[in-house]
């Protein structure tokens, strides 16, 4: 069956501090990969999404970036995070036909301080 | 920005009722619908999802509804369960070869005793 893992569960970062949170997901092939953002009492903001290694959409200029170094591997940066990224950040993953679901890691809550 | 909205912020339900939770998509384009169910502090879980050659499908205790003409979906749930209570949002994803998914703001359900 197929998993995703998603970690840290929780992460404190200084304003100015680098970000990564790293995403895996196993029992899958060619998995389309994403990272929404999600703040308090709002909804899931699509940041990127990629099809392929190495091909990444961005949906939101912001002070992040994503890569895909691998096949099942899903990694969101920021070189100085701003308090403004805080929130809770979720990657999830979907097989490559358009019409099926998209399941979901259990998010890293990151605060900015 | 997201491009699938909801009509109401909250719901209040009293157990046993029916609960009826409303959605517009802006995108005509899209072709597949899902519903989603976010407790607190965890990712999202497939509730239950409808491809735009259908009008309605049900699952267990759920049915889900879909109006193209007027761009709107709706999720019911039947003897709504204080277990219920939670967040729900919808999501579409475009036509072919479009993987972009898009959630709307969400919805707070809670279930009275």
């Amino acid at each position: 069956s197929q998993t995703i893992h998603q970690w840290p569960a929780t992460l404190v970062q200084p304003v100015g501090s680098p970000l990564s949170l790293e995403c895996t997901v196993e029992g899958t092939s060619n998995p389309n990969l994403y990272w929404y953002r999600q703040a308090a009492g709002r909804g899931l903001q699509l940041l990127f999404y990629s099809v392929g290694i190495g091909q990444i959409s961005s949906e939101v200029p912001q002070n992040l970036s994503a890569s895909r170094p691998q096949d099942r591997q899903f990694i969101l940066s920021s070189k100085k995070l701003l308090l403004s990224d805080s929130g809770f950040y979720l990657c999830a993953w979907t097989s490559i036909r358009v019409d099926t679901e998209a399941f979901f890691g259990q998010g890293t809550r990151l605060t900015v301080v | 920005g997201e491009s699938v909205g909801l009509h109401l912020p909250t719901l209040s339900v009293q157990e046993g009722d029916n609960s009826i939770i409303n959605c517009a998509y802006s995108n005509s384009a899209s072709d597949y619908f899902i519903w989603y169910k976010q407790e607190s502090g965890k990712g999202p879980q497939f509730i239950i999802d409808i491809r735009s050659n259908m009008d309605k499908r049900q699952g267990q205790r759920v049915t889900v509804l879909l109006n193209k003409t007027v761009k709107h979906l709706s999720l019911q749930i039947a003897a709504t369960q204080p277990g219920d209570s939670a967040v729900y949002f919808c999501a579409e994803k475009g036509g072919s070869n479009d993987y972009k998914l898009s959630f709307g703001a969400g919805t707070t359900v809670t279930v009275r005793a």
